[in-house]
This record gives structure tokens, sequence and C-alpha cells, in this order.
């Protein structure tokens, strides 16, 4: 079946650090791949997405890359702000299927 | 226009009672998702409806659990004899169809407790 691999947490970060969140994912087919984001106290959002291999999805200054051969939508952002701070969600949704299959969340805190 | 919004947002219950969450998608979306988010776990699909039909039920944890959506809107998530292991974050969200094409929505969700 699906599944999606994310990096444990928390990752603690200064401002305007460099950021990386790693995502591997096992499909059977030939799935889209997204981030979704969840502030304190608000629902999920969706970040970015890719819809096949080599595409880049960006949002917010944050881009991730669909890599088919590494089977990989590794997250990042060039300088992070304490506002970025929230749990970040690797999710995909193989063709044919209606539904999303999620990583369990990596929480970043970003200090000042 | 308004978002998904999901009600109770609180939910304090005795083991063995039932309890049933609400889901109100966005006007006009056709396909409406039931997930659960609980520590350690993730987030887990349960089900999913495309109008009033569910294609998918594939998620549901046990026979304690039910779900219906009725013209094509509101939808309710029962849950039977709650467990401990019940207590979670139950997310609902919808799209204008079903499909990779369609963005999901999510509702601020219901948080259950089960003493």
């Amino acid at each position: 079946g699906n599944s999606v691999t994310q990096m444990e947490g928390p990752v603690t970060l200064s401002e305007e650090a460099f950021l990386t969140i790693n995502c591997t994912y096992t499909a059977t087919g030939y799935p889209s791949l997204f981030w979704y984001v969840q502030y304190p106290g608000e629902g999920l959002q969706l970040l970015l997405k890719a819809t096949k291999a080599d595409d880049k999805g960006s949002n917010k200054g944050f881009e991730a890359t669909y890599r088919k051969e590494t089977t990989s939508f590794h997250l990042e952002k060039g300088s992070v702000q304490v506002s970025d701070s929230a749990v970040y969600f690797c999710a995909l949704n193989e063709a044919g299927y209606s539904t999303l299959t999620f990583g369990k969340g990596t929480m970043l805190l970003v200090s000042p | 226009g308004a978002g998904v919004s999901q009600s109770p947002s609180n939910k304090v219950t005795e083991k063995g009672k039932d309890v049933e969450l609400r889901c109100d998608p966005i006007s006009g979306h056709t396909a409406l998702y039931w997930y659960r988010q609980s520590l350690g776990q993730g987030l887990e699909f349960l089900i999913y409806f495309q109008g009033n039909s569910a294609p998918d039920k594939s998620g549901l944890p046990s026979d304690r659990f039910s779900a219906e959506r009725t013209g094509g809107s509101v939808s309710t998530l029962t849950i039977q004899r709650t467990q401990q292991e019940d207590s979670a974050v139950y997310l609902c969200a919808s799209s204008l169809s079903s499909g990779v094409s369609y963005e999901q929505y999510f509702g601020p969700g219901t948080r259950l407790t089960v003493t």
C-alpha cells in the first residue's frame, strides 16, 4: 500500500535559518504529492503540490521538487520566520483515488 | 465565503457512550472526507463521500464507526460504544469533486476525549 515517511520533529531553528523537512513515499502508481501546514489552533491548509516527476511546487517562499528516482518530496525554505512555526504534513494522492495518505507530521519551531 | 465547519469543537464523553460528530462542507462541494488525527498515528483516512454515497469506507477502524451524508451536504460521523483509543481530533474536508485535481479544504476539527 501507499505510505509517507517524514523526518521526526520537532525541528528547532533560529529566524532566517535554512529549512529542510525530508519526505519520502511509497506508492504503486504515479501519485501527486502535497505539503499541508497546520498553524497553532487552525485547520490544515494546502501549502504546495506537485503532480508529476520533476515538478516543483512553491508557495510563501517554500519549495519542494517531486523526485521520482529517489521517491522524495523534501520541503525547503531559504529563510524561515517565527510565523512559519507550525506542523507540516507531507501527503500523497494516487491517481484514480480520491483520498490523501499523510505522513505523521513534523513540528517546526522558529525562535527570534 | 464560509469554509468547512465542524461541531462540536470539543467533546468529552464517557467510555461506552455513543457520539455524533457533524461536518458542514463548503457549499457546492460534492466530495466530503473524514480523517482522524491522533498522537503517534498522524492523520488517517476514515471514509469519503461523493454526493450521498461512500465509495471508500476502507479507513473505518471498526464496525463501531459509521457515517452518513444527506442531501449531498451535511455529514455525520457516529462512534458507538466509545473506547479510550477513539480519543483523537476528527477532521472533515470537502472538495469541489473527487479526484486528485481538486483541493481538499479542511475544517478545524472536533477534539474527542473518551474518559
